[in-house]
């Protein structure tokens, strides 16, 4: 059963657009969410988070959005860059006792950003 | 800056070989964690440690082993490793401060023939 799932598995967009990852989750335990990017042959990078306690953060070109009633969330950058071209996992969590908190992953969708 | 390290980038063995993957990290994290990644299938948990000595089963714990002696490194053990293990493996710390993130070292692709 995959509790958190990244639908698209690829996505292409214009460099100086809107590109938005969408992520779909179905535990309602989850309370917080990141999103981290991946270069090949590189470990993942920690992007971004929110709390469920909120329904957006924004870092800079990078927006996230929750909506809880629908659980989904989705990351916005704007605008794109070509170096943004990675992979990018959405990732949730819940306390699982004793102060650790497990992330649950989706499978990724990969970004390309053309030039 | 975190730093977590991998003992090696690539490494190939043999089905049946035990196989040790280790990791360290400099930022006297707490937590700390063993996934995999394949093709099509995301990052799943095989381990993780919360302290020193202290170990949990994540997703896929089957066919692996974890040991963690002092609190900076977390060794992941195939006791036997199989064709199915060949995989891109993935150490993760994080503090008990920000559990939630998790930082991670750059991996370890592991070929078994």
């Amino acid at each position: 059963d995959q509790q958190v799932k990244q639908n698209s598995p690829s996505l292409s967009v214009q460099e100086g657009r809107i590109s938005i990852l969408n992520c779909d989750y179905t535990n309602s335990m989850f309370d917080y969410f990141l999103w981290y990017k991946k270069y090949p042959a590189e470990g993942p990078t920690f992007l971004i988070s929110i709390s469920s306690i909120k329904d957006k953060n924004e870092d800079g070109r990078f927006t996230v959005f929750l909506n809880k009633s629908a659980k989904h969330l989705s990351l916005h950058i704007v605008p794109s860059q070509p170096g943004d071209s990675a992979v990018y996992f959405c990732a949730a969590s819940a306390n699982s006792g004793a102060g650790s908190y497990q992330l649950t992953f989706g499978k990724g969708t990969k970004l390309s950003v053309i030039p | 800056d975190v730093k977590v390290t991998q003992s090696s980038r690539y490494l190939v063995k043999r089905t049946g070989e035990k196989v040790f993957l280790e990791c360290v990290q400099d930022m006297d994290h707490e937590n700390m964690f063993w996934y995999r990644q394949d093709p099509g299938l995301g990052l799943r948990l095989i381990y993780f440690s919360y302290d020193v000595k202290m170990k949990e089963k994540g997703d896929i714990p089957e066919g692996y082993s974890v040991s963690r002696e002092k609190k900076e490194r977390f060794s992941l053990i195939l006791e036997s490793a199989s064709t199915n293990q060949t995989s891109m493996y993935l150490c993760a710390s994080s503090s008990y401060r920000v559990p939630h993130e998790q930082y991670f070292g750059p991996g370890t692709r592991l070929t078994v023939t």
